[in-house]
């Protein structure tokens, strides 16, 4: 059963940086693209970014809106994926997904960052 | 960025009940390799968004078949069937083929 569980959220202030982790289970990790979603309260899901498998060298794409402060990374000895955030502002407030795959066929179940004072 | 507009925003259904969604993209989603990458999530209050339909009309597994899509290019459209309560929450549209990837604001499927 795929399986992936996102931990490290919380509350941050603005201008500080928090790192999301993604354990994933029951598939090989290497095999997959990667991605991270997140999703304001109320709002439509915004796509972040996405790492590429071993085959694919493990290069990263990002979303405009986040790239330069947001990098994605991966642990493929541990099978966990990461969301570094840094320099973070109110709009970044959010529950943030980690999904496999480009086509996100399995997702976490979230966690929450707010970015306040 | 290519812009995914769902219509209707809000759908009332009857248990039981037929229901489409209409999905349009603001450019071809026809990639380079041939492929159409349109997807279709569910979004079941409080969880996390589940893939129904992948590649514009393939259903995911352990999808039932009284979900549908179908379309090309920029117009595409979800289909269900014989609406059950578990089908009820906020569908969204998401394109792949062109970075970033972008989804539609949603269409809110309740019981009317």
């Amino acid at each position: 059963e795929v399986k992936l569980l996102e931990s490290g959220g919380g509350l941050v202030q603005p201008g500080g940086s928090l790192r999301l982790s993604c354990a994933g289970s029951g598939f090989t990790f290497t095999d997959f693209y990667m991605s991270w979603i997140r999703q304001p309260p109320g709002k439509a899901p915004e796509w972040l970014g996405v790492i590429r498998n071993k085959a694919n060298g493990y290069t990263a794409e990002y979303n405009p809106s986040v790239k330069g402060r947001f990098t994605i990374s991966r642990d493929n000895t541990q099978n966990i994926l990461y969301l570094q955030m840094n320099t973070l502002r109110a709009e970044d407030t959010a529950i943030y997904y980690c999904a496999r795959g480009i086509t996100t066929d399995y997702w976490g179940q979230g966690v929450m960052v707010t970015v306040s004072s | 960025d290519v812009l995914m507009t769902q219509i209707p925003v809000s759908l009332p259904v009857s248990l039981g009940g037929q229901v489409s969604i209409s999905c349009r993209s603001s450019q071809s989603l026809v990639h380079s390799d041939g492929n159409t990458y349109l997807h279709w999530y569910l979004q079941k209050p409080g969880q996390s968004p589940q893939l129904l339909i992948y590649r514009v009309s393939n259903r995911f597994s352990g999808v039932p078949d009284r979900f549908s899509g179908s379309g090309s290019g920029t117009d595409f459209t979800l289909k269900i069937r014989r609406v059950e309560p578990e089908d009820l929450g906020v569908y969204y549209c998401s394109q792949s083929t062109h970075f970033p990837l972008t989804f539609g604001s949603g269409t809110k499927l309740e019981i009317k």
